[in-house]
């Protein structure tokens, strides 16, 4: 089983929407979370950390649910720029190599 | 400004050559890491290093090597023993704190091609 799992979408909305992605990840002693953004053809980068208490950054919120070992990011009033691939980040307590990422969902916003 | 740097941004090889990718931070950071990334593909963890003179074989470190001389530094080659070398690499580092990382920070990345 993959450490982190995500549904690669696409997944297609029009602008103004609400869209959801989850995560899935194996470890249960795994102790951060984070998702990330990717452009095309550009590095990743940091979107926002998931706290166990869910938060909120502008038009962005992130839920973490421990009992059910997921994470979750709702995005409102989708803007156009929202457009890309979102990446779920686990940090596990175990073993050297913290940092397991999914292999992302990808997001177009349509006008 | 703080940050990692990857050079060179675009590279190409030919069959049977070895080349090095360049991964350098300025950001303090004890753990580094080596991905790569193929079209519509995640990312895959080729080796990682949590301190200096000490790093780990990732998922996919066949036809890889690295070394870790300096904090500042974590260069990638990519030998001829590598079958399928064309991808988009990408270098990461991050903090340990309280035994785990922190999030990480990635350098813009190397496109190479093998011609």
């Amino acid at each position: 089983r993959k450490e982190v799992e995500q549904d690669p979408g696409p997944f297609n909305v029009p602008e103004g929407a609400t869209v959801a992605f989850n995560c899935t990840y194996s470890n249960s002693a795994s102790q951060s979370f984070f998702w990330y953004r990717q452009d095309c053809r550009k590095e990743p980068k940091l979107l926002m950390s998931v706290y166990s208490s869910g938060n909120e950054d502008g038009r962005f919120t992130a839920q973490l649910n421990r009992a059910s070992q997921y994470i979750s990011l709702l995005i409102r009033d989708s803007k156009l720029s929202d457009s890309a691939t979102y990446l779920c980040v686990v940090n596990s307590s175990t073993g050297a190599n913290n940092l397991f990422f999914g292999t992302g969902t990808r997001l177009t916003v349509i006008p | 400004d703080g940050g990692i740097t990857q050079s060179p941004k675009y590279l190409f090889r030919k069959e049977g050559q070895n080349v090095t990718l360049s991964c350098e931070q300025n950001l303090n950071h004890d753990a580094m890491y080596w991905y790569r990334q193929d079209p519509g593909q995640g990312l895959r963890l080729i080796y990682y290093s949590q301190i200096v003179n000490d790093f780990q074989k990732g998922d996919i470190a066949e036809g890889y090597s690295v070394s870790r001389e300096k904090k500042e530094s974590f260069p990638l080659t990519v030998t001829s023993a590598q079958k399928n070398p064309t991808a988009f690499y990408l270098c990461a580092s991050s903090h340990r704190r309280q035994g785990t990382n922190t999030e990480a920070f990635f350098g813009q990345g190397t496109r190479l091609t093998v011609v």
